[in-house]
């Protein structure tokens, strides 16, 4: 099955920085890849997604790379906030070829802006 | 409260004991799903329901069961044969299991083993 690496577990950043969290996954099938975002005693919501047939995708602060040939894809933060303090996740699955919404998650990173 | 509800928020339960979580959306979503999350180990999925009637394992599916009579109601007992049930325990659903579609969460449900 699929696997997903996710670095760093936590990161600091000073407010304006930016944010760079990264992942990798093992199944070269997996064709979508979310991004959701957890603030503390929240429930996760989707911050940014992206398909295998893109490369990168922006909104705003946000965006998102995918390097399908090694495997990783990152989001990127810029301009951070103390309201982009939470923790983000990384998922994958195959789910744009109809394999379904069986997502498989990374392990998180605890992002904290501080002023 | 974002079209998913989840009951109870806390719960505590003795060794040996079996509980149920309730989970149940008013999005007429066709499929829902449990996930368990860990400190550091991220989302891990129980099992999901594609449509009504109709159920799979997920990663961690042992020690746990579910039903989906109705298309609106996912329920997931714990029960006394998973050996760590300690955790916060997240009900989502997609309005179909085909396709890339985004999750939407309940507000949780956190367990804990006396």
């Amino acid at each position: 099955g699929e696997n997903v690496e996710q670095h760093p577990s936590t990161l600091s950043v000073q407010e304006g920085d930016s944010a760079v969290i990264k992942c990798t996954y093992s199944d070269s099938a997996s064709n979508y890849f979310p991004w959701y975002k957890q603030e503390l005693g929240k429930r996760p919501q989707l911050i940014i997604d992206i398909r295998s047939n893109v490369g990168e995708k922006k909104d705003q602060r946000i965006a998102v790379t995918l390097n399908k040939t090694a495997k990783h894809f990152s989001l990127h933060i810029t301009e951070t906030q103390p309201e982009d303090s939470a923790v983000y996740f990384c998922a994958a699955s195959n789910g744009v070829t109809g394999g379904g919404n069986k997502l498989t998650f990374g392990t998180g990173t605890q992002l904290k802006v501080e002023l | 409260d974002g079209g998913i509800t989840q009951s109870p928020k806390y719960l505590f339960r003795k060794e040996g004991q079996n509980v149920t979580l309730s989970c149940e959306q008013n999005l007429n979503h066709d499929a829902m799903y449990w996930y368990r999350q860990d400190p550091g180990q991220g989302l891990r999925l129980i099992y999901y329901s594609q449509i009504v009637n109709d159920f799979q394992k997920g990663d961690i599916a042992e020690g746990y069961s579910v039903s989906r009579e109705k298309k609106e109601s996912f329920p997931l007992t714990v029960t006394s044969a998973q050996k760590n049930p300690t955790a916060f325990y997240l009900c989502a659903s997609t309005p179909y299991f085909s396709g890339a579609n985004v999750l939407t969460f309940g507000a949780g449900s956190r367990l804990t083993v006396l």
